[in-house]
C-alpha cells in the first residue's frame, strides 16, 4: 500500500537553531502534502498545505516565516522550523494522498518528535 | 466551522469485548469520513474510509458506520485484543478547505487488557 516516509523520527535541538523535517511519498506522487502538529493528548491540528511547485498555504495563526515549507518534487515536502524555541517542541506529522487515484485516503508518516532545549 | 467530537475520551476493557467508539461532526456536508489508529509516539494508520454515499465499511474485525444526516459515525471493534490498544481518531474533510484538509477529533484512547 501507499507509504509516506518521514525523517527524522526524533530530533533534539537547541534554542535558536533550525530543524528540517522531510516527508516523502515512496510509491505514489503527491501534488499536495499536509503538515500537522500534535500536542500531548490532543488532536492533530493542520498547520499548512504544501503545494508542489508553488507556495504553501498556511492555516490561520501559523507563522509562515517560522515554519518554512518547500515542496520541490511530487514525492518530497520539507518543513523547516526556524529559530526554534522550546514552545515549538511538539509532534509533527505529514500526510499525502495519491494524486493519481480518485477518492484515495490520506496516508500519514510516522511523525517527528521535536524537542527544543 | 466543522467540529469533530469523539466519545469516550478513554476506554479500558478486558480482552474479548466488543466495542463501539463514537464520532460526531457538526457539519453534515462531508465528502467522506476516515478512521485512523495512532500508536503512542507514532503516526497515523488509516483503518477505514467511508464515502459520503456509503453507510458502512468493514475491514476484518472493524466496522465503521456513517449517518450523515445525524452527523455521526461509529467504529465497532469485535472481539477486542490487547494489540488493539491505541488511540483511535476520526476525521472529516473541512468543507471550506476542500477534500484533503482534515478536521480531527481528539481521539479515543483504548486499552485492552488480557
Amino acid at each position: 500500500g501507499a507509504v509516506v516516509s518521514q525523517h527524522p523520527s526524533r530530533v533534539i535541538c537547541k534554542s535558536g537553531t533550525s530543524v528540517k523535517i522531510e516527508c516523502r511519498s515512496l510509491d505514489f506522487q503527491a501534488t499536495t502534502m499536509f503538515w500537522y502538529r500534535q500536542f500531548p493528548k490532543k488532536s492533530l491540528m493542520l498547520m499548512a498545505t504544501s503545494n508542489e511547485g508553488s507556495k504553501a498555504t498556511y492555516e490561520q495563526g501559523v507563522e509562515k516565516d517560522k515554519f518554512l515549507i518547500n515542496h520541490a518534487s511530487l514525492t518530497l515536502s520539507t518543513l523547516t522550523v526556524t529559530s526554534a524555541h522550546p514552545e515549538d517542541s511538539s509532534f509533527y506529522i505529514c500526510s499525502a494522498r495519491d494524486s493519481g487515484a480518485s477518492n484515495s485516503p490520506l496516508h500519514f508518516g510516522n511523525g517527528t518528535r521535536l524537542t527544543v532545549t | 466551522k466543522q467540529e469533530v467530537t469523539q466519545i469516550p475520551a478513554a476506554l479500558s476493557v478486558p480482552e474479548g469485548e466488543n466495542l463501539v467508539l463514537n464520532c460526531s461532526f457538526t457539519d453534515s456536508a462531508i465528502y467522506n469520513l476516515q478512521w485512523f489508529r495512532q500508536d503512542p509516539g507514532k503516526g497515523l494508520t488509516s483503518l477505514l474510509l467511508i464515502q459520503s454515499s456509503q453507510r458502512e465499511q468493514t475491514s476484518g474485525r472493524l466496522n465503521a458506520s456513517l449517518d450523515k444526516s445525524s452527523g455521526r459515525s461509529t467504529l465497532y471493534i469485535a472481539a477486542s485484543q490487547p494489540g488493539d490498544s491505541a488511540t483511535y481518531l476520526c476525521a472529516v474533510p473541512s468543507g471550506a478547505g476542500g477534500y484533503n484538509k482534515l478536521i480531527f477529533g481528539a481521539g479515543t484512547r483504548l486499552a485492552v487488557h488480557p
